[in-house]
């Protein structure tokens, strides 16, 4: 059974940092992307970042909304990705969730989410 | 990026009607649609991939369809269990991309 399990989510001010992890079980970790979206309250979903497979040495993708803010990074040996979130603001307030590409190209399975609040 | 827009934005249907949601793509992107499940409070889940294909365990009211750069996901006759959001997203080009979403209610 595949299991997407987010945390270190929280409440953080404007100008912080916070670093988001997905532990993942039941599936060959290492031979797929992993991708972090969000999903503001009340709103639809967005692609945030997301990491290729070693076979595609990594590429990584982000939101121009991120860029230059956010790091998305994976640890194949413990089956972990991450989300480093640097100078955040408001606007990135959202339940982010973790998802896996199985060479599908789509979003084959979900976390729960891990719930992000950026204020003062 | 491709843009998908999706209607309606929300949707009031009684059981066992015919409900049908649709996403236009703003270029050609093949089948690479896939269309999501969001139940209330829970994750979004994969429910039809390639345009037309279910996803394990969906129920076979379900089905997906596409005319041209119009996609569509029609639930056959509505179920309680239906009730959520609905979102599709295309795969044809980096990024992917989704549709703004449909609230499904019941009537």
């Amino acid at each position: 059974e595949v299991q997407l399990v987010e945390s270190g989510g929280g409440l953080v001010q404007p100008k912080g940092s916070l670093k988001l992890s997905c532990a993942a079980s039941g599936f060959d970790f290492n031979s797929y992307g992993m991708s972090w979206v969000r999903q503001a309250p009340g709103k639809g979903l967005d692609l945030v970042a997301d990491i290729s497979s070693k076979s595609y040495n990594y590429a990584t993708y982000y939101a121009d909304s991120v860029k230059d803010r956010f790091t998305i990074s994976r640890d194949d040996s413990q089956s972990m990705v991450y989300l480093q979130m640097d100078n955040l603001k408001t606007e990135d307030t959202a339940l982010y969730y973790c998802t896996v590409d199985e060479g599908t190209d789509y979003f084959d399975y979900w976390g729960q989410g891990v719930m992000v609040t950026v204020s003062s | 990026d491709i843009q998908m827009t999706q209607s309606p934005a929300s949707l009031s249907a009684s059981l066992e009607e015919i409900v049908t949601i649709t996403c236009q793509a703003s270029q050609d992107i093949g089948n690479w649609l896939a269309w999501y499940q969001q139940k209330p409070g829970k994750s979004p889940q994969l429910l039809i991939y390639d345009a037309t294909s279910l996803a394990d365990g969906v129920p076979s009211r379900f089905s997906g369809s596409r005319s041209g750069t119009q996609y569509s996901l029609k639930i056959s006759r509505l179920q309680v269990e239906d009730i959520g959001s609905y979102y599709c997203q295309q795969a044809h080009s980096n990024p992917p991309t989704f549709g703004s979403g449909t609230k499904l209610e019941i009537k």
